[in-house]
């Protein structure tokens, strides 16, 4: 029984064409999160939903953007996808502010 | 912001206990430590947190200092299976652009359990 469901798992697009990922919860819970992990990094966030208020890393670029449509839905756009952002994206959830959250199995974008 | 530091890497054999540090010599007196796991080409796991006492739960222990400067994660029996590399995690920076909510992951630890 997923609780954290990422769709779809692997992503390819073309370099500058828009894409957009999706992540969605069965916890009910309040906060959702996106992630972005490089070969070989650790996962480095991105921003995150507190209900509807949005909040923003001070250095995600501007390229990226989220809409949470309804509390069980978030999605991650792509304006303009370079090579640089190939990396596995990753979603995750929280009850609240501050607690445990729950990760997603992650969306492999590649950028060609 | 409270910054962890751990051992980049550790062996132990499957089915003796896995006991890996962190040194978190800044964390304040209401901050908690969380763990998480990532085993490779998955998401990240929690696993276990704790603020002064020490926690278990079906996972893992969490063994925290008097002092809250340092804590120890054991799996008491590994498995190859928790071959993952291991985060230890202080409180949220709230001076972040997103505030204090998400997680600042530092390298951690990658733990090799030898069959």
């Amino acid at each position: 029984d997923a609780m954290v469901i990422q769709n779809p798992r692997y992503q390819v697009t073309q370099f500058g064409k828009p894409v957009t990922l999706s992540c969605s919860q069965t916890l009910n819970h309040n906060v959702m999160y996106w992630y972005q992990q490089k070969s070989s990094q650790a996962p480095k966030l991105l921003f995150h939903y507190y209900d509807k208020d949005f909040n923003n890393e001070a250095d995600t670029p501007d390229n990226f953007q989220s809409r949470r449509p309804n509390t069980s839905f978030c999605f991650l756009d792509i304006r303009s996808p370079g090579l640089g952002d190939a990396a596995m994206y990753l979603c995750a959830t929280s009850r609240d502010r501050g607690g445990e959250q729950y990760f997603g199995p992650g969306t492999r974008l590649t950028v060609t | 912001d409270a910054k962890t530091t751990q051992p980049p890497s550790m062996d132990c054999a499957e089915g003796r206990a896995a006991n890996l540090p962190c040194n978190h010599s800044t964390i304040s007196g209401n901050e908690y430590v969380y763990w998480y796991r990532q085993i490779h080409s998955q998401g990240p796991q929690y696993i276990i947190h704790g603020l002064k006492n020490n926690e278990t739960n079906e996972m893992a222990s969490l063994i925290i200092t008097e002092d809250r400067k340092s804590s120890t994660l054991i799996l008491p029996h590994a498995t190859l299976r928790d071959t993952a590399v291991y985060y230890c995690i202080g409180p949220p920076d709230p001076y972040s652009g997103g505030g204090a909510d998400g997680l600042t992951f530092g390298k951690g630890t990658h733990l090799i359990i030898q069959p």
